[in-house]
């Protein structure tokens, strides 16, 4: 089974400062990643993917993750907070064959103080 | 492009009433899902639709919950009869190549409460 571990509930830090949200996971093949944003009362935003390639993927509003294949984990980063990224992020997984199901962690809540 | 429209947004129902959900998704994505997330908690996948076939629904509570995608577009997810425990947001999402590894879009789902 697949699995999605965010270790922790809330992230604090300041304006200007670089953030990192920390996800790892659990897969049978190889993976397929991805980190999504939700704002209150939204739906999920798709930030970013790793399906292949280069370890380091960017994605929508200045935000990147690297993949670790022997660590299995797939770190959110972005250099500089904004007040505006607060929201809560999802990482989530799925085996690259075939049609699986894709799995979410249960989410990270980023605060960015002013 | 529009994204994925959901209806309602909101619901209030009384417990043991049925409730009907509705999506439309981004056109050209023939692969539909519809999720249920809890509240501090991430999605769960209820059922996937492949254009009209519904390709995986192994957790979808069958005895009070079905869906629909007539004509491989439009879906509705209806709950009969609604228990207090489905109080929860059901999102709707929808993607055009997931084996190639093509993202979700999500719609901003329907929030469930019921008395």
């Amino acid at each position: 089974a697949q699995s999605v571990a965010q270790p922790e509930d809330q992230v604090n830090v300041a304006e200007g400062n670089p953030l990192t949200v920390k996800c790892t996971y659990s897969v049978s093949g190889n993976p397929y990643l991805f980190w999504y944003v939700q704002y209150p009362n939204r739906g999920l935003q798709f930030l970013l993917k790793y399906i292949t390639g280069d370890n380091l993927v960017k994605g929508s509003y200045g935000f990147e993750a690297e993949f670790n294949k022997s660590q299995t984990s797939f770190h959110l980063k972005k250099p500089s907070a904004l007040v505006s990224d607060s929201a809560l992020y999802f990482c989530a997984v799925r085996d690259g064959s075939g049609y699986s199901t894709l799995t979410f962690g249960k989410g990270t809540m980023l605060l960015v103080s002013p | 492009e529009a994204g994925v429209v959901q209806s309602p947004r909101y619901k209030i129902i009384e417990k043991k009433q049925p409730v009907a959900f509705w999506c439309n998704p981004i056109s050209g994505h023939n692969t539909l899902y519809w999720y249920r997330q809890n509240l501090g908690q991430g999605p769960e996948l209820l059922i996937r639709y492949e254009n009209e076939e519904a390709v995986d629904d192994s957790q979808l509570p069958k005895d009070r919950f079905s869906a629909e995608r007539l004509k491989g577009v439009d879906s509705t997810l209806k709950i009969q009869p609604a228990e207090l425990g489905d109080s929860a947001v059901y999102l709707c999402a929808s993607s055009q190549d997931p084996g190639l590894g093509q993202p979700q879009h999500f719609g901003d789902g329907t929030r469930l409460s019921i008395l």
